[in-house]
């Protein structure tokens, strides 16, 4: 089993909400992870978006809109992106990452729809 | 302007070896840890190496561990991959990044293809 997991795919209409999940392999606790995420547009490089540990310690990356937020939900051991106000510009392949065991893992990607 | 710039990159048959170099400018190198990825054509990301800023600590993906060597010069301003015993399924976009608490900075790629 991976240590991130992402669906393959999410759709949402212009001005909806997304919320992106990446849940933890099991035994491995959320609570404990700093999740980063990361966006990328077909043809371009990844970019860094936020980080987010807890309510009180997390990181917008420089120039990233507010409407892009962390989370984590811990009932299902899955950190969260969460973009509110969708737009069409925001179709992107969106990536999880954390730092396990001297490593660093990212997630599989969940390629964003909007639609 | 703060950019990474790959090179390298190239084609190369299964067994033989490259050396790729990420040149660093409009920051202090050598105040940051740095990292590499790559990206096969259409996949997502996966991560490679990791090195201190120091260059003391260095980590290695599995898939790679023993064919691929991270370093840095940092009086160059520069980061490097060594890579042997090169693979097909090493074929694949190679990106430097900076680790400023998430990877803010990236190169824009160097693409290394495996092929006999």
């Amino acid at each position: 089993q991976p240590v991130l997991t992402q669906p393959t795919s999410l759709s949402a209409s212009p001005g909806a909400s997304a919320r992106f999940t990446c849940t933890l392999r099991s035994g491995i606790n959320v609570g404990t992870y700093r999740i980063y995420w990361y966006q990328q547009k077909p043809g371009s490089l990844p970019r860094y978006l936020l980080n987010y540990k807890s309510d009180s310690d997390n990181q917008q990356g420089s120039g990233v809109p507010s409407r892009f937020s962390g989370s984590k939900d811990a009932s299902t051991n899955a950190g969260l992106l969460l973009i509110s106000g969708l737009q069409s510009e925001d179709e992107a392949d969106y990536y999880c990452a954390i730092w396990f065991s001297t490593t660093w893992v990212f997630g599989g990607g969940t390629r964003l729809t909007v639609l | 302007e703060v950019q990474l710039v790959e090179s390298g990159g190239g084609s190369v048959q299964p067994g033989g070896s490259l050396r790729l170099s990420c040149a660093a400018s409009g920051f202090t190198l050598s105040s940051y840890e740095m990292i590499w990825v790559r990206q096969a054509p259409g996949k997502g990301l996966e991560w490679l190496s990791y090195i201190s800023s120091s260059g003391s600590g260095k980590y290695y993906a599995d898939s790679v561990k023993g064919r691929f060597t991270i370093s840095r010069d940092n009086a160059k301003n520069s980061l490097y991959l060594q890579m042997n015993s090169l693979r097909a399924e090493d074929t694949a976009f190679y990106y430097c990044a900076r680790d400023n608490l998430g990877f803010d900075i990236w190169g824009q790629g160097t693409m290394v293809t495996v092929s006999s």
